[in-house]
């Protein structure tokens, strides 16, 4: 098992430009997520989906859309890069709520804003 | 929303020490996991302990619950335990994890 892919691993953008991050699991888990890692500081939560065709906001959502069409991927997507957006991003998936279940983390994508 | 707070927040170690990592957390829990973050940026789970204890080779977690602490500890260290230890909870009713600011361990040879 591959567990929590993510695609790409590293990317540079300019302000503006829009790119799509994607997550994909192959543990039939229901709960996905999307973080970011600032320097010296642990995990946020950007966005979650409790399900196929959900999505719901986490603790810094502004500026990222997710999408969840499919139960095994988890899309983000910056519509125009900002350098603020500068970051390490780490998807995450779980059979159930995190109340309840582990997250499963993928390697991360460590994305760079010009 | 729940407070993590990790301690210390840096530890130096020569290989060979032991050490123990701390986890306060603010409200009532139903996960708690460790993650050890390697140099390469990979998270790593260690333990999903939101009570009890485990252990895991040389490595060992205990979670009390009802004081709202875990502890991580590390004996023997070798120099591949070096990078950041993090603890992340979620909260009884929530579905999301909060994640401490980590210990960023060293370990010297």
């Amino acid at each position: 098992n591959a567990g929590v892919t993510q695609t790409p691993k590293f990317r540079v953008l300019k302000t503006g430009q829009s790119m799509t991050l994607l997550c994909a699991q192959d543990m039939n888990h229901e709960y996905m997520y999307w973080y970011r890692q600032d320097p010296g500081m642990g995990l946020r939560l950007i966005h979650y989906s409790v399900g196929e065709g959900t999505t719901a906001k986490g603790e810094v959502p502004d500026g990222y859309n997710v999408s969840r069409l499919k139960k095994q991927n988890f899309l983000l997507g910056l519509e125009s890069a900002a350098p603020s957006q500068t970051s390490v991003y780490f998807c995450a998936s779980s059979s159930m709520g995190s109340s309840n279940q582990p997250q499963h983390f993928g390697d991360g994508t460590r994305l760079s804003i010009l | 929303g729940i407070q993590v707070e990790q301690s210390p927040p840096d530890l130096i170690l020569q290989e060979g020490a032991n050490s123990t990592l701390r986890c306060n957390f603010s409200d009532s829990v139903n996960n708690l996991q460790w993650f050890h973050q390697n140099p390469w940026g990979q998270l790593i789970n260690l333990f999903y302990i939101p009570s009890g204890t485990k252990q895991n080779g040389r490595l060992s977690a205990t979670t009390v619950a009802t004081e709202r602490y875990s502890l991580l500890y590390i004996s023997s260290s070798q120099t591949t335990d070096s990078g950041v230890y993090f603890c992340a909870v979620a909260e009884t009713s929530g579905s999301r994890l909060t994640f401490g600011e980590g210990t960023q361990l060293t370990v010297n040879p």
